[in-house]
């Protein structure tokens, strides 16, 4: 079966770090770009951060560049998010998500369960 | 790109059709635009990609329409399990998304 399974979430303090893992099974990660979305607790999806098969081509959101780095390691079939100098306005459930297809841009169409992310002195 | 959808909440019956309205600021690369459906607690489920072709699995109910800045998701003979959040995604400059249609029941 093929699944997405993000771990590494929790509560911290604000300036604290993070690093979210997301587990691929059934199916090769070096297949697929990969995205990372968040989502604030009853607010919309928001997009975070995006890297290409290979590694070679990352995006982010204006609102976590400098903060935020997106990796990942094919071998071991897992994605990554590096968050650093955490702030409330963080907190949200992060989904990792896999594009259909890496010849080009693509939508998204397997996603984890998400891991949560609270930010709270 | 922003996206903006509208309207922000549809309140339908079940048997009735939905239609859901999606604006980018500018225009989609490659009609690269795709819509979304969430329920609570649930991550969300890919429906329509290139503005207009349904993801596997995905009922003839829901079809896509639209290019340029114009997107619209059509759901004819709204089921039960069809109310929720949708929400529209491009693709082609980026990635954004946009805030959401919630459909409920009247």
């Amino acid at each position: 079966e093929v699944q997405l399974l993000e771990s590494g979430g929790g509560l911290v303090q604000p300036g604290e770090s993070l690093r979210l893992s997301c587990a691929a099974s059934g199916f090769a990660l070096s297949d697929h770009n990969m995205n990372w979305v968040r989502q604030a607790p009853g607010k919309g999806l928001d997009w975070v951060s995006y890297i290409s098969d290979d590694g070679e081509t990352i995006l982010y959101a204006d609102s976590v560049r400098g903060r935020f780095t997106i990796s990942r390691d094919n071998a071991k079939n897992l994605l990554y998010l590096q968050i650093n100098s955490l702030r409330v306005e963080d907190t949200a459930m992060y989904y990792c998500a896999r594009e259909r297809f890496p010849i080009f841009a693509d939508a998204s169409d397997v996603w984890g369960q998400g891991t949560m992310v609270t930010v709270s002195s | 790109i922003v996206l903006t959808q509208s309207p922000g909440t549809l309140s339908l019956s079940p048997g009735e059709r939905a239609i859901l309205s999606c604006r980018a600021s500018q225009s989609v690369r490659s009609n690269f635009l795709a819509w979304y459906q969430q329920k609570p607690g649930q991550a969300p489920r890919l429906l329509i990609y290139g503005a207009s072709i349904r993801a596997t699995g995905i009922p003839d109910r829901f079809s896509g329409s639209g290019s340029g800045t114009d997107f619209t998701l059509t759901i004819n003979r709204l089921e039960p399990e069809d109310f929720g959040v949708y929400y529209c995604q491009q693709y082609g400059s980026s990635r954004t998304f946009g805030p959401g249609t919630k459909v409920d029941i009247k």
